[in-house]
Order: C-alpha cells, then sequence, then structure tokens
C-alpha cells in the first residue's frame, strides 16, 4: 500500500495563477483532510471532507477550494495564489471519526512558494 | 492564549539522557490527546496516545494531567534517532475530527 501520496512534490507560482494539488490514499478512508504548516504556526485545518462528495471549510479555508468527486482523491485548489500561501501543504486521511479520534495518515507534503 | 502550547526548543541532550516535553491545553472539552513525530521536511506521524492512567511504549512514557491541564513524553535512553519534532495534538470529538495541531518542540541528540 502507498498510503497517502500528494502530487506535486514542489511548485513555485506566480501571484495570480492557479493550481490544484492532488491527493491519493489507497486506504480507503472516509475522512480527508488538507492542512497548511508554517513555520510557528502548527498544522492549521483548511478543508476537509467526511466521504466521497462532501466537503467542508477548516480553519484556514480563505482562497481555496476542494473537490472530492471520488473516495479516494482529494484536491486542493488555488484560483488566485498570492504570496501568503506560501507554505507546505499537507493531505490527510482517516477511518471513520464519529466521536472519537482515529489515526490521522498524512502524505508526504507539497512545498509551494508564491512569488 | 492558544489552544495547545509547547516550548518550541530546540532541546539539545546527549545519547542516552532522559529528555521530557510537556504541552499545555486550554480547552477543558478535550478529549483525546496524543503525540506526533515530525521529522525535518517529513510528514507527522502518530507516535502514541495518551491516556488518563498513563501508558508506556518502549522508552516513551506519555501522561495527561487534566487538572493541570497538561500531557507529557519522557524519553529515556535517548537514541540519535529520535531526533525530531513532537507535537502536541488534541481532540475534542465532536461528530467529525475537532483535532489541534502544537507548534512542537524540536529535539536533536548529539552524540
Amino acid at each position: 500500500n502507498a498510503g497517502v501520496t500528494q502530487t506535486p512534490k514542489f511548485r513555485v507560482l506566480k501571484t495570480g495563477q492557479s493550481m490544484t494539488l492532488l491527493c491519493a490514499q489507497d486506504m480507503n478512508h472516509e475522512y480527508m483532510y488538507w492542512y497548511r504548516q508554517d513555520p510557528g504556526m502548527g498544522l492549521r485545518l483548511i478543508h476537509y471532507s467526511v466521504g466521497e462528495g462532501t466537503t467542508a471549510k477548516g480553519e484556514v479555508p480563505d482562497g481555496y477550494n476542494v473537490s472530492r468527486l471520488k473516495k479516494q482523491n482529494f484536491l486542493l485548489g488555488l484560483e488566485s495564489a498570492a504570496p501568503s500561501q506560501t507554505s507546505v501543504y499537507f493531505c490527510a486521511s482517516s477511518d471513520l471519526g464519529g466521536g472519537n479520534y482515529n489515526e490521522q495518515f498524512f502524505g508526504p507534503g507539497t512545498r509551494l512558494t508564491v512569488l | 492564549r492558544k489552544e495547545v502550547e509547547q516550548d518550541p526548543g530546540p532541546f539539545n541532550v546527549p545519547e542516552g539522557a532522559t529528555v521530557a516535553f510537556n504541552c499545555t491545553y486550554s480547552n477543558s472539552a478535550s478529549q483525546s490527546f496524543f503525540w506526533y513525530r515530525q521529522d525535518c521536511r517529513k510528514e507527522p506521524k502518530l507516535l502514541m496516545s495518551v491516556y488518563s492512567s498513563g501508558n508506556e511504549d518502549g522508552r516513551f512514557t506519555a501522561q495527561l494531567n487534566r487538572a493541570s491541564q497538561y500531557i507529557s513524553l519522557l524519553i529515556r535512553d535517548s537514541k540519535l534517532s529520535d531526533s525530531a519534532t513532537y507535537l502536541c495534538v488534541l481532540s475534542r470529538g465532536g461528530g467529525y475530527q475537532k483535532v489541534t495541531f502544537g507548534t512542537g518542540t524540536k529535539l536533536q541528540v548529539i552524540p
């Protein structure tokens, strides 16, 4: 099993450009998440999904959109990139959450720089 | 006040030493607690859960103090391979995963 994979691993964008980050998991997990990690800020939840066809906003959703058309994939889009979106982006997945926590499995991350 | 606070370190310790980190939290509704490990430029990975009664996993011991609202991680007989950033994580449950990650404590084990 590959676990959680992310593409691309690195990307440099100019302000105003758009891009899509792809996350794929082969563990048949229901829950998927997109986080960003910035120095001194910890991991912050951007958007999450509790199942195919559903998405919801997290802590810092502005400037991002997501889609979960297939259970195994979770896409994160930046429509008009800004320098403030320079960050490391992590995708994660977990089994059904319910009222209890289930371990989140993370992808290797995407390092995005917006000039 | 931040929901989760950790000393960023770095903690520089010699091989074989014992080192302990604390993590304080402000939301008394927090239900579950965890330590994740993140190697440099890598993704976070679950190290261990933290139970009220305390729990051990080899050289690692985790404890929870609900009255004082902190969790701790003790590492005995430190190895070079323990060098990493340790993230404190708490979950508030609630139907979906309301999870908060701390900013991490960096540990550097020195030969």
